[in-house]
């Protein structure tokens, strides 16, 4: 099947620093990426829709300066969490249309702990 | 707004039992139902895909049904193994926006030995 890489699995970094997550498509193009959130024992929230040449589309209630996404190529999105704060720890994952256009494909996730 | 349910939240089997996981959701006017496997700390794994005109998949040990009027889907797992530990968690897409998927909060499986 189709391989989504996420980078890193696991950063942990001080309160007011920016932390940047990418997403890769390793073999099809994706023009359409998506970003989730989840916490211990929830289940996946979409945060935002990344197109790529476009701006991403967020759900309601998350910060768009927060979470910065740029998807500039078809095989790379990245969100990047500005001036983290110790709310924001969460595991973040971002999954990528399949060639076929059906089946969404899922990175390994990024565990971000903010001190 | 669509919601999805699973249940049970978690289960504890022994090894070689046949297992049902239940996932129900509110709005049966859906693209696509999808069924995901995920390990601690780890990304999702699709398992199962399932189309609104289908009624079921299979792949392997595993089979899931979808009943799209009644707002429900399983997934049958046959002779559980303790590499099946880990939460499954279903997802459905709606209408017109075929990959945003709405999750449901999964079901915790651990196979016991």
């Amino acid at each position: 099947g189709a391989v989504v890489s996420q980078h890193p699995s696991r950063v942990i970094c001080k309160s007011g620093t920016s932390v940047k997550i990418e997403c890769r498509s390793l073999d099809f193009q994706a023009t359409t990426m998506f970003w989730y959130r989840q916490f211990p024992k929830k289940s996946l929230m979409l945060m935002a829709t990344s197109n790529e040449g476009s701006k991403a589309t967020y759900e309601q209630g998350v910060e768009k300066d927060k979470f910065l996404i740029n998807h500039a190529s078809l095989t790379l999105s990245t969100l990047t969490v500005t001036s983290a704060h110790p709310e924001d720890s969460s595991f973040y994952i971002c999954s990528a249309r399949g060639p076929l256009g059906e089946k969404l494909f899922f990175g390994s996730g990024t565990q971000l702990s903010v001190l | 707004k669509q919601e999805v349910t699973q249940i049970p939240a978690a289960l504890s089997v022994p090894e070689g039992e046949n297992l049902v996981l239940n996932c129900s959701f509110t709005d049966s006017a859906i693209y696509n139902l999808q069924w995901f496997r995920q390990d601690p700390g780890k990304g999702l794994t699709s398992l199962l895909l399932i189309q609104s005109s289908q009624r079921e998949q299979t792949s392997g040990r595993l089979n899931a049904s979808l009943d799209k009027s009644s707002g429900r889907s399983t997934l049958y797992i046959a002779a559980s193994q303790p590499g099946d530990s880990a939460t499954y968690l279903c997802a459905v897409g709606g209408t017109g926006t075929a990959s945003k998927l709405t999750f449901g909060t999964g079901t915790r499986l651990q196979v016991t030995l």
